[in-house]
């Protein structure tokens, strides 16, 4: 199976900041590559697909990028909506997998 | 708007089977656009993905859990189901059943989900 590494797995920042979150492969998957946004007790939220693409209706202020083995989420501006946690997921090979999450709360 | 429930028992019993079902409304499971699949999420951790069905009934297990588990379709009720047999404490978990707009090509990702189900595993 392709591992799926997350860092930070937590991460605290404020209103108005730019974050970044890495997602590495353990072998290339080119940009099959997946975000989902999770809020406690609910569902995951699909955010952005082929590593760059933003699901309709996601604000423009999310944006992936990456290729091969490394990725990242961006969120150029913190909106209080947007404390939550992140999931990537390779969609390269079966079995799906997804990275461990990452935390983000408000400093 | 597609819309997907979970459904069944939240307690089951150590080495018992687990079973769950999804119903599936807004959009036809007959249609053959997409796959069906189940995916959990363990207490205060990441998400597994389980594994997919398709409405032809075609299936497609994560390795690690295949032995055990069984995803069913019923195109009448436009509804698919989750079976895990011999379940341990190990399998208490939300349970969540999504859309996968692709399926086992590169281009899939799940696109809606269900509101979850937590299933206790306990005597």
């Amino acid at each position: 199976d392709i591992q799926m590494t997350q860092s930070p797995s937590s991460l605290s920042a404020s209103l108005g900041d730019r974050v970044t979150i890495t997602c590495r492969a353990s072998q290339s998957i080119s940009t099959y590559l997946n975000w989902y946004q999770q809020k406690p007790g609910k569902a995951p939220k699909f955010l952005i697909y082929a590593a760059s693409r933003l699901q309709s209706e996601v604000p423009s202020r999310f944006s992936g990028s990456g290729s091969g083995t490394d990725f990242t989420l961006t969120i150029s501006s913190l909106q209080p909506d947007d404390f939550a946690s992140y999931y990537c997921q390779q969609s390269f090979t079966m079995p799906r997998t997804f990275g461990q999450g990452t935390k983000l709360e408000i400093k | 708007q597609v819309q997907l429930q979970e459904s069944g028992p939240g307690l089951v019993k150590p080495s018992q089977t687990l079973s769950l079902t999804c119903t599936v409304s807004g959009g036809s499971i007959s249609s053959g656009a997409y796959y069906w699949s189940w995916i959990r999420q363990h207490p205060g951790k990441g998400l597994e993905w389980i594994g997919y069905i398709y409405y032809s009934g075609s299936t497609y297990y994560t390795p690690s859990l295949k032995s055990r588990v069984t995803i069913s379709v019923d195109t009448s009720k436009n509804q698919f189901s989750l079976k895990l047999s011999s379940v341990t404490a190990a399998d208490t978990a939300v349970y969540y059943c999504a859309r996968d707009r692709a399926g086992y090509t590169q281009d899939s990702y799940l696109d809606y989900w269900g509101q979850g189900t937590l299933v206790t595993v306990s005597s």
